[in-house]
């Protein structure tokens, strides 16, 4: 059974920096993807991006490019996202999630979810 | 991006009636080579991760009862709950993994009418 396990919640200042890691148990990790979606406070869910550590590539949503890093570390099956200049419209629930990999396509299906690391962003 | 629309945003149902939710992509999300619709649905009950239900369109994760079901194809698609129950009160999102970026659609809440 695979378990996403995230780091705790957090309060930043606007401006700065927040890191947030996903550490995955159960499945291959190296196989699989991980996706971080965001859901702002009554809002829905938003696709931030992706990396199969396989490739070890990332890819980014357009709105989060420059300002989103998503990193793994193989050795200890534990995924990253940094996201930087923080404002307060980034008030949000952080999920990574878990996906197989498909190899049409270049894609994959969520089918794993942490349970969400809430990031407050105030001054 | 490919953009995601639900309709409708929120609907009431009675107890063991029919809720209906709609999503349309602003591009089809069927694959040619493989005759597959790279479209998943999930239902996000309140403070919790989004759950999934339907991958490929039409296929029934493990688990989940049958009395939801997805179908559709290229651009069109619906999620059907054939009897709602008090448990199914929820928030259902569409979501295409044609290309990324991944996007989902804006969520329909369903409710007990």
């Amino acid at each position: 059974q695979v378990q996403l396990v995230q780091s705790g919640a957090e309060v930043k200042k606007p401006g700065s920096s927040v890191k947030v890691s996903c550490k995955a148990s159960g499945g291959t990790f190296s196989s699989s993807a991980i996706s971080w979606v965001r859901q702002a406070p009554a809002q829905g869910l938003e696709w931030m991006g992706g990396i199969i550590p396989l490739f070890g590539t990332p890819n980014y949503a357009q709105k989060f490019q420059g300002r989103v890093t998503i990193t793994t570390d193989q050795s200890t099956s534990t995924a990253y996202m940094e996201l930087s200049s923080l404002r307060s419209e980034d008030t949000a629930v952080y999920y990574c999630a878990r996906g197989d990999y498909i190899g049409s396509r270049d894609s994959w299906i969520i089918d794993y979810w942490g349970q969400g690391t809430l990031v407050t962003v105030s001054s | 991006d490919i953009v995601m629309t639900q309709s409708p945003d929120s609907l009431a149902v009675s107890l063991g009636e029919r809720a209906t939710i709609n999503c349309k992509s602003s591009r089809t999300v069927l694959y040619s080579s493989n005759n597959k619709n790279y479209l998943a649905w999930y239902q996000q009950k309140p403070g919790q991760p989004p759950k999934l239900l339907i991958y490929w369109a039409s296929t029934r994760e493990s688990g989940v009862p049958d009395r939801f079901s997805g179908s559709g194809s290229g651009t069109d698609f619906t999620l059907t709950i054939s009897s709602l129950q008090a448990e199914d009160v929820a928030v259902y999102y569409c979501q295409q993994y044609y290309t990324t970026p991944q996007t989902f659609g804006q969520g329909t809440k369903v409710e007990v009418k």
